[in-house]
């Protein structure tokens, strides 16, 4: 059975740094890209950040490039986020998310306010 | 950044009927590779989002064979023959052709 099991969230005050992780389980990690996504609550899905296998492809959504980094161990079968100069806006449910959105985990919440 | 336009916003629905949702995209969304990325998921109260459909036509792992999706280029459509109460919930649809990766603003399906 597949699994993304994120972590990481809480609350953060403006400016502040937070590192969120998806441990992956139930397929071969390291031969899929990966995604992040979030959710505002009550709005819909952005696409936040893409890594591919290898991390050889890295791509981002222009509202988090320069303050959010994606990485991937895959010996850890892990996926992080490493979060800077975190914004109100940036308060939502991050998802990891397999593949070509193929499956996602629960979700973790990310508050930023002072 | 492709703007992707999904219709109706909403929809109420009776158990057993069926319903068409749509999914318009400002560029085409063949690869270069050839391929049209283009999912449909569908995200019931509460939950994380479920891909229903990958590729513009090709049903999901354990995807009821209700749901079908068509369509090319720049234009899509999800259909759900005779609904069920399961599938109540938010659609939406995905573009991974062009990054950014774009969603549409979600259609929310309700029992009528």
């Amino acid at each position: 059975e597949v699994q993304l099991v994120e972590s990481g969230g809480g609350l953060v005050q403006p400016g502040r740094s937070l590192k969120l992780s998806c441990v992956a389980s139930g397929f071969t990690f390291s031969n899929y890209g990966m995604n992040w996504i979030r959710q505002a609550p009550g709005k819909g899905l952005e696409w936040v950040a893409y890594i591919s296998s290898g991390s050889s492809y890295i791509y981002y959504a222009e509202t988090v490039k320069g303050r959010f980094t994606i990485s991937r161990d895959n010996a850890k079968n892990t996926l992080y986020l490493q979060m800077t100069s975190l914004r109100s806006e940036d308060t939502a449910l991050y998802y990891c998310a397999r593949g070509s959105y193929r499956d996602w985990g629960q979700g973790v919440m990310v508050t930023v306010s002072s | 950044d492709v703007v992707m336009t999904q219709t109706p916003p909403s929809l109420s629905v009776a158990i057993g009927q069926s319903v068409s949702i749509s999914c318009k995209s400002s560029q085409s969304l063949v690869h270069s590779d050839g391929k049209t990325y283009l999912n449909w998921l569908l995200q019931n109260p509460g939950q994380s989002p479920k891909r229903l459909i990958y590729q513009v036509s090709n049903l999901g792992s354990g995807v009821p064979d209700r749901f079908s999706g068509t369509g090319s280029e720049k234009d899509f459509t999800l259909k759900i023959s005779r609904v069920e109460a399961e599938d109540l919930g938010v659609y939406h649809c995905v573009q991974a052709t062009h990054v950014p990766y774009t969603f549409g603003a979600g259609t929310k399906l309700e029992l009528k």
